[in-house]
């Protein structure tokens, strides 16, 4: 019964490069959040989807940064050329549909990048 | 702009009770979570309140009063593996807001 997976789980990339995240929710969950935490402070929220919509990316960066949830397949993560303030840990969070406002989110283990 | 605090760090002894106060001022409101963050790990759900008193769920128990923007969680008989990061975090519509976190040292 596996829990929200997220891939790769640690990150290298160099300033200039692309970062994919990848998140697979729960079975059955069919929204997904992302948020970002960065050392010494909480998590932030970045961006909600469902199945091929965003439904509120109101954190998200306005350049560089992109996120997806299509019909088939993961939820992705994407940040364009790097810059060495994106290094943070990146968590995606999942809920099955009518949960998403009681809050109980169900986290994946997150991904780390790291920007040289 | 959205406001949570707790503190930052807490150190307690084994088999001992810690509270963990947070305190809130959001431009609305649908419930406070607190979340357990073991280092490198994915933060677990604790406990939720939506209405003003105290949840009990074994060691762990869930204070809230909506009039004081005001939360706590009291940890009882404190164990080694209880060490981790406390998140308080406020709904607001289908968005969590997290604090800052409160990393909670057990000593023996």
């Amino acid at each position: 019964n596996a829990g929200v997976m997220q891939n790769p789980r640690h990150l290298v990339r160099r300033r200039g490069q692309e970062a994919r995240l990848r998140c697979s929710p729960v079975k059955g969950h069919s929204h997904v959040y992302w948020y970002r935490q960065l050392p010494e402070e909480g998590l932030k929220f970045m961006v909600y989807l469902q199945k091929e919509n965003i439904i509120d990316e109101s954190g998200m960066p306005k350049e560089r940064f992109s996120a997806e949830f299509p019909k088939e397949g993961p939820s992705i993560l994407r940040i364009q050329q790097v810059v060495r303030g994106d290094s943070a840990a990146y968590f995606c969070a999942s809920s099955r549909p009518g949960q998403s406002n009681t809050g109980e989110l169900f986290f994946g283990e997150g991904s780390r990048l790291t920007v040289l | 702009g959205q406001n949570i605090d707790q503190p930052t760090e807490m150190t307690a002894t084994e088999g001992a009770i810690v509270q963990i106060n947070c305190t809130y001022q959001t431009s609305g409101f649908n419930g406070l979570f607190w979340y357990q963050q073991h280092a490198g790990e994915a933060p677990t759900f604790l406990s939720y309140n939506v209405l003003d008193g105290l949840e009990e769920k074994g060691r762990f128990s869930s204070f809230l009063s909506r009039s004081k923007g005001y939360s706590y969680l009291l940890l009882k008989e404190l164990q080694m593996k209880d060490s981790a990061s406390y998140l308080c975090a406020v709904l607001l519509g289908y968005k969590l807001s997290f604090g800052a976190g409160t990393t909670v040292t057990v000593r023996a």
